[in-house]
């Protein structure tokens, strides 16, 4: 079944840390893709999103993501992490190539920064 | 401006009794959608909504669900008869609706947190 992977349930990460959360997507064809965040106590929000040209995108708070369309991967990444980035983290898909438009969510990583 | 809100925050209900969840998209968004957010099942979609075309319904688990769109804008979500296992948070989001294919970004609600005891 068409699907998106998101390869780590649960990260710990001290202050400072570089972060990589990965993500897989099994989708064929022109994919639009993206990371929403959820803080604690708050609603999904946009991070990044990719729809075609430079495959690194860079989103708020100083993430940013790497579309590898030979992997199928959109994987995110951050230099330093902060405390605030304490979140549940989303990757999601939108495989044109589909009638549908609804977007595809991977299982979702949740992040604790430690200070 | 606004983004999109939904009613009521919060909901406990009883087991068989029918709920209706509230979704105010961003204004001039035409396209609207219904997911869920559960334990174990992570992000589902429900329910899409694009203009005066008819709805996606692709994603509805059971035909207890349903949902209707008035003039566009508003939509609601219904669950009848609920189950034990429709406790989720139900979120609604929008998007420009410039049709299949286009660079569309997909803005979050707040969600609808049910609880079927």
């Amino acid at each position: 079944a068409q699907s998106v992977s998101q390869h780590n349930h649960h990260v710990i990460l001290s202050e400072a840390a570089s972060l990589e959360l990965g993500c897989n997507y099994s989708y064929g064809g022109t994919v639009n893709l993206f990371w929403y965040v959820q803080y604690p106590g708050q609603h999904l929000q946009l991070l990044l999103k990719y729809f075609s040209g430079d495959p690194l995108v860079k989103g708020i708070k100083g993430f940013e993501a790497e579309f590898i369309k030979s992997k199928f991967s959109f994987n995110l990444r951050k230099p330093s992490v902060q405390w605030s980035d304490t979140a549940e983290y989303f990757c999601a898909v939108n495989p044109l190539s589909n009638s549908g438009y609804a977007l595809n969510f991977g299982k979702g990583t949740s992040l604790l920064v430690t200070p | 401006g606004a983004g999109v809100s939904q009613s009521p925050s919060n909901k406990v209900t009883e087991k068989g009794k029918d709920v209706e969840l509230r979704c105010d998209p961003i204004s001039g968004h035409t396209a609207l959608y219904w997911y869920r957010q559960s334990l174990g099942q992570g992000l589902e979609f429900l329910i899409y909504f694009q203009g005066n075309s008819a709805p996606d319904k692709s994603g509805l688990p059971s035909d207890r669900f349903s949902a209707e769109r008035t003039g566009g804008s508003v939509s609601t979500l219904t669950i009848q008869r609920t189950q034990q296992e429709d406790s989720a948070v139900y979120l609604c989001a929008s998007s420009l609706g410039w049709g299949w294919g286009a660079q569309e970004t997909q803005y979050f609600g707040p969600g609808t947190r049910l609880l079927v005891l």
